[in-house]
């Protein structure tokens, strides 16, 4: 069964530093979106892209923050300066249409912790 | 802005119990609500998906159905198992191809 694939697992990075979390959608899907989960607290959105823009972004996706589809069948995430508070599991889901019938899968996410 | 809340926080059972887990929005005007399964330290498993025009779905032993005019929606898990422990996750989508808004979550506990 296809399935929404993200690496690394984990990432450790020094604050201040920049990463790059990349994501691979079902292939199919056309709707590509990153969410985060800080330790103990609500899933939150961050941003969707379609067609090769941000479609939406959410007030914690500042200028930090920056989505890329390189190629194909890639889907990143960079977030430049790390902070502390950027430590979460981070979570890219994909979705074949906006049709009301079509589910967001998840990927397994990555856990990002900043020192 | 769309809030979603579910009850209770947490929840223990003995296995073989059926269970209801509850979940509450603020705006009504949904598109669709996804019912996620969340396992320690782990990605979100979809359970179901119900349309805004549908008043219920049944996957297993798993019926989710909603009650968009009182903004509610319920997980009902039928004959409870050791392995349904995990947390689990509303999500609410108000627009076409636009976020979810998730749910604070209800952590399930199956006691053997």
């Amino acid at each position: 069964e296809p399935e929404v694939t993200q690496t690394p697992s984990h990432q450790v990075t020094q604050m201040g530093q920049e990463v790059i979390l990349r994501c691979v959608p079902i292939s199919n899907h056309l709707y590509f979106y990153w969410y985060r989960q800080i330790l103990g607290q609500k899933v939150e959105f961050l941003v969707s892209f379609y067609n090769n823009e941000i479609s939406e972004k959410s007030e914690i996706f500042d200028d930090q923050f920056s989505v890329e589809r390189p190629d194909g069948s890639n889907f990143t995430l960079k977030i430049r300066s790390t902070k502390l508070e950027d430590s979460a599991m981070y979570f890219c889901a994909s979705r074949e249409g906006p049709s009301s019938y079509n589910e967001q899968f998840f990927g397994p996410g990555t856990r990002l912790t900043v020192l | 802005k769309q809030e979603v809340t579910q009850i209770p926080a947490a929840l223990s059972v003995p296995e073989g119990e059926n269970l209801v887990l509850n979940c509450s929005f603020t705006d009504s005007a949904i598109y669709n609500l996804q019912w996620f399964r969340q396992d320690p330290g782990k990605g979100l498993t979809s359970l179901l998906l119900i349309q805004s025009s549908q008043r219920e779905q049944t996957s297993g032993r798993l019926n989710a159905s909603l009650d968009k005019s009182s903004g509610r929606s319920t997980l009902y898990i039928a004959a409870s198992q050791p392995g349904d422990s995990a947390t689990y996750l509303c999500a609410v989508n108000s627009q076409a191809g636009n976020q979810f808004y998730f749910g604070t979550g209800t952590s399930l506990t199956v006691i053997p």
